[in-house]
């Protein structure tokens, strides 16, 4: 079984800032994805960035970047010029990639909470 | 906009009650899988459907059931409602082929009193 730990309950930055969250995972897979997914007070859950487990280079969406460490089992992400619009609960997430009907079995983290202040 | 729509959004059930949650899968996704977000914490993955039958269960008791129907929507069903059931429940569409791209709806909240 997979196992997806966040150990920052809440952070906060502010606006215009730098901002890095933390995950680290546990598996005994060797092809699976990673993903960080935002949750606004809105709930519904949008995906921020996502990562293959065999790909060395870390993924990039505009402001948002991830330290992929597979060794360490380690995925944060950061989050580079802080909008106020970025205030969401933030989940880290696992999915074995081990054929097809591994697709949408999602293993999440507890979240982090994330404030930006103006 | 997801293009996976949940229903109802809100409600309200007496505990020992059954409910029934609906979701309609983005466009062309085959598969739909549910989870429970209980307040402050992550998503517990429920079960998922594929092509109409189950395709892997979590950690959750046989009085959780689901259905998918032939146009890939689904249903899940809760009997002998908990006070514990009381939660966002979301559902996720994907398709094996398509890359891993998984869409979620919105939720419905599920209040148990």
């Amino acid at each position: 079984a997979q196992t997806v730990t966040q150990s920052q309950p809440e952070m906060s930055v502010q606006e215009a800032e730098t901002v890095t969250l933390s995950c680290t995972y546990d598996t005994s897979e060797s092809n699976y994805y990673l993903f960080w997914y935002k949750q606004p007070p809105s709930r519904q859950m949008i995906l921020v960035i996502r990562q293959e487990a065999y790909k060395q280079q870390n993924a990039t969406e505009n402001r948002f970047s991830v330290n992929f460490q597979k060794a360490a089992k380690s995925f944060s992400l950061k989050i580079s010029d802080s909008q106020l619009g970025d205030t969401a609960m933030y989940f880290c997430a696992f999915m074995k990639a081990a054929g097809g009907t591994s697709y949408g079995k999602l293993t999440f983290g507890q979240g982090t909470i994330l404030t930006v202040h103006p | 906009e997801t293009g996976v729509t949940q229903s109802p959004t809100h409600l309200i059930k007496t505990r020992g009650q059954q409910v029934t949650l609906r979701c309609s899968s983005q466009s062309g996704h085959n598969t739909v899988s549910w989870y429970q977000q209980a307040l402050g914490q992550g998503p517990q993955f429920i079960f998922q459907y594929y092509r109409e039958e189950e395709n892997g269960r979590g950690n959750f008791p046989p009085r959780f059931s689901g259905l998918q129907f032939p146009n890939y929507s689904s249903e899940l069903n809760v009997n002998a409602l908990e006070l514990d059931d009381s939660a966002l429940y979301l559902c996720a569409s994907s398709s094996q082929g398509s890359g891993n791209t998984i869409y979620f709806g919105e939720g419905s909240w599920l209040t148990v009193v």
